[in-house]
């Protein structure tokens, strides 16, 4: 696609259940990230590809997070056993080697 | 670790003022920088970047110099409209063979009064 693409835009789940939260890069970027952004706060790096290497994790605040990209292209972000606090937009970019990272809309989270 | 601190907002200027939203980093080796903006209601967009040392990033009437002697990067604007206000978000990529990852500062919202 001309852009990287998010899905859903809004998701409002109860505090417990699991949530998957999907991006669609630009197509052939090697690098994809996920970043969340609370109220109020900037943006928290949470989990980090490029290209066929180990992911840099060191972001993700707990292991009810987790994240996978298939194929090198499409990525999920999966929170287990939701969390009030995990209330937040969660962000995805995608990038080619040393250039500009190119921004989703986001995904705005809302545990009730 | 690397990090990005800016300048806490908000800032609220009148319409042509001069801007300054001040910028440094801590970083190992020659990182790239960049300055983001989010307008209200929109998704992140790279506004300008400068990827070595005593490079001047520009655009839309912005700019911003890569400082490595004072590890800064502040973004000017020497005369600011109403359209301009939005949240401004300084960043770094580690440099080296690969793409590390973005490291953000917190974000600056900017106010611009008519």
């Amino acid at each position: 696609g001309a852009g990287v693409s998010q899905s859903p835009s809004n998701k409002v789940t109860e505090k417990g259940k699991d949530v998957e939260l999907r991006c669609d890069p630009i197509s052939g970027h090697t690098a994809l990230y996920w970043y969340r952004q609370s109220l109020g706060q900037g943006l928290e790096f949470l989990i980090y590809f490029q290209g066929n290497s180990a992911p840099d994790k060191s972001g993700l605040p707990s292991d009810r997070f987790s994240a996978e990209r298939t194929g090198g292209s499409v990525s999920t972000l999966t929170i287990q056993r939701t969390q009030q606090e995990d209330s937040a937009v969660y962000l995805c970019a995608s990038s080619l080697a040393r250039t500009e990272a190119f921004f989703g809309q986001g995904t705005r989270l809302t545990v009730v | 670790g690397n990090s990005v601190t800016q300048m806490e907002g908000p800032v609220t200027l009148s319409e042509e003022a001069f801007l300054t939203i001040n910028c440094t980093y801590t970083a190992t080796g020659y990182p790239s920088l960049f300055w983001y903006v989010q307008y209200p209601g929109e998704g992140l967009q790279l506004l300008l970047k400068a990827t070595k040392a005593d490079d001047k990033g520009s655009n839309k009437g912005f700019e911003a110099t890569y400082r490595k002697e004072t590890t800064s990067f502040h973004l000017e604007k020497g005369s600011v409209q109403v359209s301009d206000s939005a949240v401004y978000f300084c960043a770094l990529s580690e440099g080296g063979g690969s793409q590390g990852n973005l490291i953000f500062g917190k974000g600056t919202k900017l106010s611009v009064k008519p």
